[in-house]
């Protein structure tokens, strides 16, 4: 069964560059979550989308900003890179509707900022 | 306070033993989810819950939904199940984001 991708796996900016995370969710499903995983800590909620709105906002810096588009995949954009933004970064999808409905994670890309 | 807490932090055990991980949380919840994380970063759900008990090979889940308490049991661990497992919670104003546990490393010992 198709799982959630995200692109890259890996990837290394230099500070205050920017970087586009990619996340495509399962088909058919509608909503996608962004979390941000510090070194040791964690996974932070950081934006949410459904059928291409924004639907919640954690923790997440002005410098970043992220949309859903019309094939349901959506993008996380970072600009201004900091040293503390070195993360992993997930997306998750499901389809919203019904609380509790599973939540599937992608792989997670790996962002070092040197 | 974390409005989601795990215990223990850091297990080690021998391979074949009985395996409990506990979560308290102090929010109304619409759900919870237990997550692997292995070395490397992957995330897995293992279990979604919102009330009972649910079963999955050698793992079983429960939840306490008066005590605002789950627990998630390994029988017969092994190597393989050597990991990070995270409680993870959904408010049940129905927005669906996860509040993440602080995750128990789980080393099994051959």
């Amino acid at each position: 069964a198709a799982g959630v991708i995200q692109s890259p796996r890996h990837l290394i900016k230099e500070k205050r560059e920017t970087a586009t995370l990619k996340c495509y969710p399962i088909p058919r499903h509608d909503t996608v979550y962004w979390y941000q995983q510090g070194p040791g800590q964690d996974p932070q909620f950081l934006i949410s989308f459904y059928e291409k709105m924004q639907s919640d906002k954690g923790s997440i810096p002005d410098r970043f900003s992220a949309q859903q588009f019309s094939d349901y995949h959506s993008e996380l954009n970072m600009s201004s890179l900091e040293l503390g933004d070195s993360a992993l970064y997930f997306c998750a999808s499901s389809t919203l509707g019904i609380p509790g409905n599973e939540q599937y994670f992608g792989p997670g890309t790996r962002l070092t900022v040197t | 306070k974390n409005e989601v807490e795990q215990s223990p932090q850091n297990l080690t055990a021998q391979e074949g033993e009985f395996i409990t991980i506990n979560c308290s949380y102090s929010v109304g919840i619409s759900a919870l989810h237990w997550l692997q994380q292995h070395p490397g970063g992957g995330i897995v759900s293992l279990f979604m819950l919102s009330s009972g008990k649910k079963k999955h090979g050698r793992l079983i889940a429960t939840i306490n939904i008066q005590e605002k308490h789950s627990s998630l049991h390994i029988t017969a661990s092994h190597p393989r199940d050597s990991a990070v497992y995270i409680c993870a919670v959904e408010s049940n104003f129905g927005n669906e984001k996860l509040t993440f546990g602080t995750g128990t490393r789980l080393t099994i010992i051959p």
